[in-house]
């Protein structure tokens, strides 16, 4: 049974507007929680990760909300860029596994 | 320049043989990981290791075995039991302490039985 799941298989947005990707789960034991990004034939890059004691956490032009009352986690890129067109894999630990979702695939327009 | 190696990038074989894919870590990281990417699919889980003699299976061990006699190094290897060995491959490492610490990928190999 998937424990992390993406429901958005791919998402499209215009360069220089906000992209959200959005992640939800099922195992309240889990305390942290990770983006990652990856292109075709490579593997993850880790982008932005958040402990469960906190709902927010900010680096440069991305920003990864947490709403552990809905088992919620959403990613902001704002603005969203060419280059950030890839898949993102939302993740989460309960401090001795990681569990992935299936993936969004993000394609930013110029 | 520290990082986690994989290869080789791309391995071809025929049904009925055991391949081994290799990982090696210079990030001085206690725990490994192996995952296989499905299209459509996330990251599954084969086997992990949390320290050097030590590994655990995860969500799809059937058919896979590994081996933790370093601690830099966490081959992978695909046994003919394996039922449908063609996928993408990815090895990964942690540091200790975690729970609250990001996984780190390999590139990745691409297995290719026929």
């Amino acid at each position: 049974d998937q424990q992390v799941k993406q429901n958005s298989p791919s998402l499209s947005v215009q360069e220089g507007r906000i992209s959200i990707l959005n992640c939800d789960y099922t195992n309240s034991m889990f305390d942290y929680f990770l983006w990652y990004k990856k292109y075709p034939a490579e593997g993850p890059t880790f982008l932005i990760s958040i402990s469960s004691i906190k709902d927010k956490n900010e680096d440069g032009r991305f920003t990864v909300f947490l709403n552990k009352s809905a088992k919620h986690l959403s990613l902001h890129i704002v603005p969203s860029q060419p280059g950030d067109s890839a898949v993102y894999f939302c993740a989460a630990s309960d401090g001795n596994q990681f569990y992935f979702g299936t993936g969004t695939s993000l394609t930013v327009i110029p | 320049d520290g990082g986690i190696t994989q290869s080789p990038k791309y391995l071809f074989r025929k049904e009925g043989q055991n391949v081994t894919l290799s990982c090696e870590q210079n990030l001085n990281h206690d725990a490994m990981y192996w995952y296989r990417q499905d299209p459509g699919q996330g990251l599954r889980l084969i086997y992990y290791s949390q320290i050097v003699n030590d590994f655990q299976k995860g969500d799809i061990a059937e058919g896979y075995s590994v081996s933790r006699e370093k601690k830099e190094s966490f081959p992978l290897t695909v046994t003919s039991a394996q039922k449908n060995p063609t996928a993408f491959y990815l090895c990964a490492s942690s540091a200790p302490g975690q729970g609250a610490s990001p996984l780190h990928f390999g590139n990745g190999t691409r297995l290719t039985v026929t």
